[in-house]
């Protein structure tokens, strides 16, 4: 089993929809997570860092970590078709772990 | 600020060859990660150096590949000889302290 999970969509959604991005994971010891985008043959980029649960907002984003349960989420308010892309939920508690991240395809 | 740069950007070589990728982080940053990624999966760890120290090298095939980073700025990966299930994207990122990292656009890899 590995120690971060991720729903493998694909995902497709109109252009003004409510995005929900889950991942789970299993290793007490993460204490930061992330969510990285990735656009088509480009490196993962930082979007949100959080290390504690509870929500944090940054414009259209949100980070929802719930220690307890070993679930973090990423919510995209209004989605543009610029938001089209790869994202990666990684943890770190010594080293990062990625997820295999999910890939949205938002349709104008 | 320039960010991390990675060079060769495409490589294809034959099974049994090998391969060297070069990166130069972003100026002052401390440490630098190689990772891993195959199509289709997250990116794997492979290496992480504090200035020229290796901090975890746990996930990275000994026997096939080495990294190094001698004067605690750029780094190189090399990969001999290569095998089929070496393709994949390489790629590079560097952290001030090991929080934030940036990556680098990656050097795709494609063995034949």
């Amino acid at each position: 089993q590995k120690e971060v999970e991720q729903d493998p969509g694909p995902l497709s959604v109109p252009e003004g929809a409510i995005v929900s991005l889950n991942c789970t994971y299993s290793n007490s010891a993460f204490q930061y997570f992330m969510w990285y985008r990735q656009y088509s043959r480009k490196g993962p980029e930082l979007l949100m860092y959080t290390y504690s649960s509870g929500n944090k907002e940054d414009g259209r984003f949100t980070a929802q970590v719930d220690k307890s349960s070993k679930y973090i989420s990423l919510f995209i308010r209004d989605s543009q078709p610029s938001d089209s892309a790869t994202y990666l939920c990684a943890m770190m508690g010594g080293k990062s772990t990625f997820g295999d991240g999910t890939t949205l395809t938002v349709k104008p | 600020e320039a960010g991390v740069a990675q060079s060769p950007r495409y490589k294809i070589i034959e099974k049994r060859q090998s391969v060297a990728f070069w990166c130069n982080p972003i100026s002052g940053h401390a440490t630098l990660y190689w990772y891993q990624q195959i199509l289709g999966q997250g990116p794997k760890l492979l290496i992480q150096f504090q200035n020229n120290g290796v901090v975890d090298d746990s996930q990275l095939p000994k026997d096939r590949f080495s990294a190094e980073r001698l004067k605690g700025v750029d780094s190189t990966l090399k990969i001999q000889p290569a095998k089929l299930e070496d393709s994949a994207v390489y790629l590079c990122a560097s952290s001030f302290n090991t929080d934030t990292q940036y990556f680098g656009p990656g050097t795709r890899l494609t063995v034949l």
